[in-house]
């Protein structure tokens, strides 16, 4: 268990739909990244939050958002999805908000398959 | 811009030792990071690289060139469990975010 915990594992969801993704950061970490992984493409930056804030947005698409909350969880909101959108999204953490020389703690990700 | 290469697989066998390179071009240099990651698995870090030279960490060693914009992994003594993919990271200059190679997959074969 990495300490960063994310849910669902598993999400299958019709196309048009809406779908939030939820994330914990590891207990003390104040950084949280988005990052999407689809079978063809590596590991995509979408998004940074830093304490409550955006810090870095990458190729994320307008159908998308995020936000962190007080308690620093965060949720990623997929919105419109298409069947391109089926991948693998993971959630990071890290205690500050550079990218640390140890790296970041990844959670297991969520699964999502639009059909 | 940034851009990250490394080969798409390999093969090789256990007991044996196998260099998975990556080459890179980035625009100003955070350093380099390398990750294992398992099928369906979140990626798990490897080793940090900022320096120029060789980083031994057990049976996992990596290397650096900035000047050649060059990295790779060293696995030694390979284990089944090595087989997943290898994924050579940056961070980009002036923001939060790496940037990440396509990844390696590595098959061990017995």
């Amino acid at each position: 268990d990495s300490g960063v915990t994310q849910t669902p594992k598993h999400l299958i969801t019709a196309t048009g739909q809406r779908v939030t993704l939820r994330c914990s950061p590891r207990s003390g970490d104040l950084s949280v990244y988005w990052y999407q992984q689809s079978l063809d493409q590596g590991l995509q930056f979408l998004i940074q939050y830093y304490n409550g804030e955006e810090r870095a947005k990458g190729n994320i698409l307008e159908r998308f958002s995020a936000q962190q909350f007080p308690d620093l969880h965060s949720e990623l909101n997929l919105s419109s999805l298409e069947l391109g959108d089926s991948a693998l999204y993971f959630c990071a953490s890290s205690v500050g908000g550079r990218t640390p020389n140890y790296g970041y703690t990844f959670g297991s990700g969520t699964r999502l398959t639009v059909v | 811009g940034q851009n990250i290469d490394q080969p798409t697989e390999m093969t090789a066998t256990e007991g044996a030792i196998v260099q998975i390179n990556c080459t890179y071009q980035t625009s100003g240099f955070n350093g380099l990071f390398w990750y294992q990651q398992h099928a369906g698995e979140a990626p798990t870090f490897l080793s940090y690289n900022v320096l120029d030279g060789l980083e031994e960490k057990g049976r996992f060693s990596s290397f650096l060139s900035r000047s050649k914009g060059y990295s790779y992994l060293l696995l030694k003594e390979l284990q089944m469990k090595d087989s997943a993919s290898y994924l050579c990271a940056v961070p980009t200059s002036g923001t939060y975010k790496y940037i990440f190679g396509t990844g390696t997959r590595l098959k061990v074969l017995a």
